[in-house]
């Protein structure tokens, strides 16, 4: 069965750079969910999109935005990159009125 | 505020045994939904089981089950028959039903099964 994908799977930049991670859900699910986890943390809520609208947000630093696209993909863009945002990033989606939120294999940020 | 709490930050477990992980939440909301998801030292989150609140049966998948107690607002998930490959770290996590259905997830619990 089709999965959530993710890319890059590993991305390494430097202080005050920026970076754009990508998430393909799985095909019919229209609910898309971003999550932070840092080093021994869990996953922190960012932002979730439904039906290519941004329907809540949480912890996201001003720095980072992002969207979701007419085919669904979203993309979580990051400016001004800064240690603190080393972490692994997830996405997660949904089916309409769906129950489970089936995770990415996450994006693995480090910066240097 | 919901809250999930899981207070076991280790276990260990001998293979083939059952194991109880623990998990309560605090919520004021009468509908929302519990999850347990599995993170093996790759770190990907592998979803588990999932009980709604107003679910009046314990939910199971294989040999995991869920022991939902709402009065006690405890929702632990239990492992049967534990395998090697059952050594991960695991995740309670609440979604209010009345919110943007994003999780809140505890600090998890590393599980390690012994050979």
């Amino acid at each position: 069965a089709a999965g959530v994908i993710q890319s890059p799977r590993h991305l390494i930049k430097e202080k005050r750079e920026t970076a754009t991670l990508k998430c393909y859900p799985i095909p019919r699910h229209d609910t898309v969910y971003w999550y932070q986890q840092g080093p021994g943390q869990d996953p922190q809520f960012l932002i979730s999109f439904y039906e290519k609208m941004q329907s809540d947000k949480g912890s996201i630093p001003d720095r980072f935005s992002a969207q979701q696209f007419s085919d669904y993909h979203s993309e979580l863009n990051m400016s001004s990159l800064e240690l603190g945002d080393s972490a692994l990033y997830f996405c997660a989606s949904s089916k309409p009125l769906g129950n489970e939120q089936f995770f990415g294999p996450g994006t693995r940020l480090t910066v240097l | 505020a919901q809250k999930i709490t899981q207070t076991q930050p280790g276990m260990f477990v001998q293979e083939k045994e059952a194991v109880t992980l623990d998990c309560t939440y605090d919520t004021s909301d009468q509908s929302y939904g519990l999850f347990w998801y599995k993170q093996p030292s790759s770190g990907e989150m592998i979803f588990l089981i999932y009980q709604g609140s107003y679910d009046e049966q314990n939910a199971t998948e294989g040999r995991y089950s869920l022991n939902f107690q709402k009065a006690r607002k405890s929702a632990n998930l239990v492992i049967s028959a534990s395998q090697l490959g059952d050594s991960a770290m695991y995740f309670c996590a609440m979604r209010e039903i009345d919110s943007s259905y994003k999780l809140i997830f505890g600090s998890g619990t590393r599980l390690l099964v012994r050979p």
